[in-house]
């Protein structure tokens, strides 16, 4: 079935640093890649997504990229901030098809002052 | 707006209890999904519906059920509790354009099946 994988599961920097985070998807029909933030106690809301004819977007501090070839895609947070520390959920999704979307499994980031 | 907001924050049921996680959106969105949230696991889709009077099930439908009457109300029945439900339950949705993918999310219900 669909699957997306995502690594890693967890992830420590130092504040000013950067981080990256890697996702895998199965289902070649996908089309739509979010990227969703998720702070304590809260709903995932979404920080980023990207649209499978653009390889890469920019959003201040936060980035993605695509590959479609590979079926990969990532999300490069730089000068990370405590405020950054939350579980970062990517996922993939055919929007022209069901709607589903197929989430990874999570990555915990911890920005260390 | 409101936004998504589920209903209760919290419980906690016996097994073989029944209860309905009540979720509504205030932004007239066609599409509403069900996830649950276990530790390391990331979001299971449990059910979805495109519309009032139409649902589907997702990867994880087994001990829930769903209706959607209204475009607003798209409610989680579970029947008979079991131990393997415990999670954190998440209603999201979206609008129909196939260019408006964003999801929004309720602020989640935690559930403890005992």
């Amino acid at each position: 079935g669909e699957n997306v994988e995502q690594h890693p599961s967890t992830l420590s920097v130092q504040e000013g640093d950067s981080a990256v985070i890697k996702c895998t998807y199965s289902d070649s029909a996908s089309n739509y890649f979010p990227w969703y933030k998720q702070e304590l106690g809260k709903g995932p809301q979404l920080i980023i997504d990207i649209r499978s004819n653009v390889g890469e977007k920019k959003d201040q501090r936060i980035a993605v990229t695509l590959n479609k070839t590979a079926k990969h895609f990532s999300l490069h947070i730089t000068e990370t901030q405590p405020e950054d520390s939350a579980v970062y959920f990517c996922a993939a999704s055919n929007t022209s098809g069901t709607y589903k979307y197929i989430f990874g499994t999570g990555t915990r980031l911890k920005v260390l002052a | 707006n409101a936004g998504v907001t589920q209903t209760p924050k919290f419980r906690i049921l016996k097994i073989g209890q029944s209860m309905t996680l009540q979720c509504t959106q205030d932004m007239n969105h066609n599409y509403m999904y069900w996830y649950r949230q276990d530790p390391g696991m990331g979001l299971k889709l449990i059910y979805y519906s495109v519309g009032a009077g139409i649902t589907d099930k997702g990867e994880v439908p087994n001990g829930y059920n769903v209706s959607r009457s209204t475009t607003e109300d798209f409610p989680l029945r579970l029947e008979l509790a079991a131990p393997s439900q415990t999670s954190v339950y998440f209603c999201a949705s979206r609008g129909g354009h196939p260019t408006n993918e964003k999801l929004f999310f309720g602020s989640g219900t935690q559930l403890s099946v005992l």
